[in-house]
């Protein structure tokens, strides 16, 4: 069964470094998303994809914060300088509209730890 | 605006016992319910949806009632198995808030033999 990749599956940084977090989606889908938890909270949005450019992002989603899919598959995100309190999971997400009801299709996810 | 309540955990249960763990929400239209699983070292897993009023979602024993009436969609199984042991999340997408998901804090269960 197609399935999301991210990696790296834990990355332990410093404060004010910066991080690129990757995902390969499925490769028919054409909206991609990034959602983050901090432990014991909600899954919070970030930001959706589509046609090469963000089609939604959340108030977390500010300008330390960025997406990019550089080539056909891979789709990143990048936290320019990392504060403590990014410190969260982080999940990627693809969907085919065409393959009914709004089913997002989640990655097992990236730790990030900023210390 | 849109957002999703469930019940906090964690909820350790014996084996076969009945699980329900229940999710209530809050949306501007009419929403597609979800209720996702996450076994550990895993990502968010599907485990069954209902896209409108009434509908029932059900997946490997467990069920879940779109109720709109109640604005719930509880998540229950019969009689629970070791293997269920996992993170259960509940979630909406409202078509009228664009694609994002909205999701509950999840409710960790535990099932011991």
């Amino acid at each position: 069964e197609p399935e999301v990749t991210q990696t790296p599956s834990h990355q332990v940084t410093q404060m004010g470094q910066e991080v690129i977090l990757r995902c390969v989606p499925i490769s028919n889908h054409l909206y991609f998303y990034w959602y983050r938890q901090i432990l014991g909270q909600k899954v919070e949005f970030l930001v959706s994809f589509y046609n090469n450019e963000i089609s939604e992002k959340s108030e977390i989603f500010d300008d330390q914060f960025s997406v990019e899919r550089p080539d056909g598959s891979n789709f990143t995100l990048k936290i320019r300088s990392t504060k403590l309190e990014d410190s969260a999971m982080y999940f990627c997400a693809s969907w085919d509209p065409f393959a009914g009801a709004n089913v997002l299709t989640f990655g097992a996810g990236s730790r990030l730890t900023v210390l | 605006g849109d957002s999703v309540t469930q019940m906090e955990g964690p909820v350790t249960l014996s084996e076969e016992a009945f699980l329900t763990i229940n999710c209530t929400y809050t949306a501007t239209g009419y929403p597609s319910l979800f209720w996702y699983v996450q076994y550990p070292g895993e990502g968010l897993q599907l485990l069954l949806k209902a896209t409108k009023a009434d509908d029932k979602g059900s997946n490997k024993g467990f069920e879940a009632t779109y109720r709109k009436e109640t604005t719930s969609f509880h998540l229950e199984k019969g009689s629970v198995q070791v293997s269920d042991s996992a993170v259960y999340f509940c979630a909406l997408s409202d078509p009228h808030t664009g694609n994002q998901f909205y999701f509950g804090t999840g409710t960790s269960l535990t099932v011991i033999p």
